[in-house]
């Protein structure tokens, strides 16, 4: 079974413009999460969509966007990029289980705001 | 709310050398840990779930983790370390069923010597 893939894997943008990244989870999982790494502040998770409605929302600001597709594809948008926005963006997709839900990572989308 | 906290950003092992790598946990709720591995430009692959059928959960590339509530613990250890264990490594929790979003801690670098 294919894993999560993202696309791009690259992306240098300016301060002020605005980016979108897109997630493709493993064939039949409906859930899709999205979180930001960095240096300073590792691992924060931003949202997690399911069935093609936001499920849970991290604490970031309202520049953050995302949606889901009715084949479970997942887009998230930054609009004005902040040179802090740079960063690595992973995006996860999980299957409820009885057992608790894991997350598999895609290989990230690298965003460096110049 | 749930926090995970990692003891040492980096650890040094000789090749052969026991791994340990520390993790604790603060959680409401019975809650479901993860470790997870990282290399150098990729996404974080799954090690090990913990979900209360064992304290003690055996993973992917010989490492294993033991619950230990009393000391709200999830160490993760290997008898002899390999060069391609070199790695950071992240320790997660996530709530109980019906949510998957991931609480990580701030990650251990894994450096291996010859």
């Amino acid at each position: 079974k294919a894993g999560v893939t993202q696309t791009p894997r690259y992306l240098i943008k300016t301060r002020g413009q605005q980016v979108t990244l897109s997630c493709s989870p493993i064939s039949g999982h409906r859930s899709v999460s999205w979180y930001q790494q960095t240096p300073g502040q590792g691992l924060q998770f931003l949202f997690e969509y399911f069935s093609e409605t936001q499920r849970n929302k991290g604490n970031f600001p309202g520049r953050f966007s995302g949606r889901q597709f009715s084949n479970s594809r997942s887009e998230m948008n930054v609009s004005t990029l902040e040179l802090g926005d740079s960063a690595l963006y992973l995006c996860a997709s999980s299957l409820p289980q009885a057992n608790g839900e894991t997350q598999y990572f895609g290989p990230g989308t690298r965003l460096l705001v110049l | 709310a749930q926090s995970v906290t990692q003891l040492g950003s980096h650890v040094s092992v000789s090749e052969g050398a026991l791994v340990l790598l520390r993790c604790n946990y603060s959680s409401s709720v019975p809650p479901y840990l993860f470790w997870y591995v990282q290399y150098p430009n990729q996404g974080l692959q799954l090690l090990l779930k913990y979900t209360s059928a064992a304290t003690l959960v055996k993973g992917i590339n010989g490492f294993e983790a033991e619950f230990k509530k009393s000391e709200t613990s999830f160490h993760l250890t290997k008898p002899s370390a390999h060069m391609s264990d070199a790695a950071e490594y992240f320790c997660a929790v996530s709530r109980d069923s019906g949510y998957s979003t991931l609480t990580f801690g701030k990650g251990t670098m894994l450096l291996v010597s010859p």
